[in-house]
């Protein structure tokens, strides 16, 4: 069965960074593409990142308003994907959710920046 | 990017009768490869999204067949046949057409 677990959410400071975690299971995430989508509290859904498959060459992209804070990496070995987030923001304060490209959806993780 | 427009943003429905939410993206959303990659997407009060449609009108395993995608283009349209207590929540259309892929504001559905 498909599944994709998040973690590494919490509570932290604005400047800080922070690393969140997806983990896949059911299938290879090397053989799909993967996007990272936040949601405000009480808000809309945002993509923030994308990562393509291997045989699609491994291609990340980032919406513009995120692209110099936020990285996605995988680790095919642990069938992982990541989500570095850098000098967090207030406006951070979201619920990120890993998704198959918005056929499949994790349960989220809670990152809240405050001071 | 790709700005998607719902109406309306809140419908209060009676159980047993029909729902229409509509979606207009502010450009055409059919690929280069001929489709058209709009989904819609299902979220209950603290739980995930949930993709009910995608490519504008097949339904997903396990959906009901109450729930039917329909349009073209820039207009797409989702019907709800007979509502029912547990569709309530709120209901996103999605493109995945255009980067980067973005999302309706939502409809809230709930029950009179």
């Amino acid at each position: 069965e498909v599944q994709l677990v998040e973690s590494g959410g919490g509570l932290v400071k604005p400047g800080e960074s922070l690393r969140l975690s997806c983990a896949a299971s059911g299938f290879p995430l090397s053989n799909t593409w993967m996007s990272w989508v936040r949601q405000a509290p009480g808000k809309g859904l945002e993509c923030v990142g994308r990562i393509k498959s291997k045989t699609d060459g491994d291609t990340i992209d980032y919406p513009v308003p995120v692209k110099d804070r936020f990285s996605i990496s995988r680790d095919d070995s642990k069938n992982m994907m990541y989500l570095q987030i850098n000098s967090l923001r207030t406006e951070d304060t979201a619920v990120y959710y890993c998704t198959i490209q918005g056929m499949r959806w994790g349960q989220g993780t809670l990152v809240t920046v405050s001071p | 990017d790709v700005v998607m427009t719902q109406s309306p943003l809140s419908l209060p429905v009676t159980p047993g009768q029909p729902a229409s939410i509509s979606c207009r993206s502010s450009q055409s959303l059919v690929h280069s490869d001929g489709n058209t990659y709009l989904s819609w997407l299902h979220q209950r009060p603290g739980q995930s999204p949930r993709r009910l449609i995608y490519k504008v009108s097949n339904r997903d395993s396990g959906v009901p067949d109450r729930f039917s995608g329909s349009g073209s283009g820039t207009d797409f349209t989702l019907k709800i046949s007979r509502v029912e207590a547990e569709d309530v929540g709120v209901y996103y259309c999605m493109q995945l057409t255009h980067w980067p892929p973005t999302f309706g504001q939502g409809t809230k559905v709930e029950i009179k």
